[in-house]
């Protein structure tokens, strides 16, 4: 089955440390997207990358950092310089740009 | 001002009744339209996707888009407590990075 998988589910840090989410799609797309949701808002771009080797900011990329080593794989990283880290993380992918989104199940980070 | 702006909800109906959910937009330059349904604590599902203005229509899920207006609607037939999420209105600009996203609006279908 093709898909977008996120780990873990849950996951909960301490305030000061790093912390990073896991993507990964075999869909065979070029573009990935990570976003934040808070509750009763619309999701957030924390940053996407429309090929291998590249990424952009989004519009509330400071406290994250991304890497695209591999097609499949868009993993994001929590600093402890992000202020209010405690959110549910969504990861998208689409063939390319301008096609629709399809999401993976979320990560729901806690940080106390 | 949100650039993409989707009444919050709760919106409550019952089991059967016709459901219609709305965005409206202030970015003329947008003309990919998307509705995504999301379940409590789960990542959003693609329901509808539609390119400039018209109607789509997808078992009993219809999708209109008036650009002229800047409005569009997702109208739910024959809703089933099944139905019972948030719906996300998104959209985007030709060339331009990724979706913006309306709040959403919870719906709850009562059987």
């Amino acid at each position: 089955d093709g898909g977008i998988t996120q780990s873990p589910k849950y996951l909960f840090r301490k305030e000061g440390q790093n912390v990073t989410l896991s993507c990964e799609q075999n869909l065979n797309h070029d573009a990935m997207y990570w976003y934040r949701q808070d509750p009763g808002q619309g999701l957030r771009l924390i940053y996407y990358s429309q090929i291998v080797n590249d990424f952009q900011k989004g519009d509330i990329a400071e406290g994250y950092s991304v890497s695209r080593e591999k097609k499949e794989s868009f993993p994001l990283t929590v600093t402890s310089a992000q202020k209010n880290p405690t959110a549910f993380y969504l990861c998208a992918s689409s063939i390319s740009r301008d096609y629709e989104q399809y999401f993976g199940p979320g990560t729901r980070l806690t940080v106390t | 001002q949100k650039e993409v702006e989707q009444d919050p909800g709760p919106l409550s109906v019952p089991e059967g009744a016709i459901v219609s959910l709305n965005c409206t937009y202030s970015n003329s330059a947008f003309q990919y339209f998307m509705w995504y349904r999301q379940y409590s604590r789960k990542g959003p599902e693609l329901l509808m996707y539609t390119y400039s203005s018209g109607n789509k229509e997808d078992g009993r899920f219809t999708a209109q888009v008036d650009k002229s207006s800047k409005y569009i609607s997702l109208f739910i037939r024959d809703s089933q407590p099944s139905d019972s999420a948030t719906y996300l209105c998104a959209m985007s600009a030709s060339g331009r990075r990724a979706l913006t996203f309306g709040s959403g609006t919870r719906l709850q279908v009562q059987p």
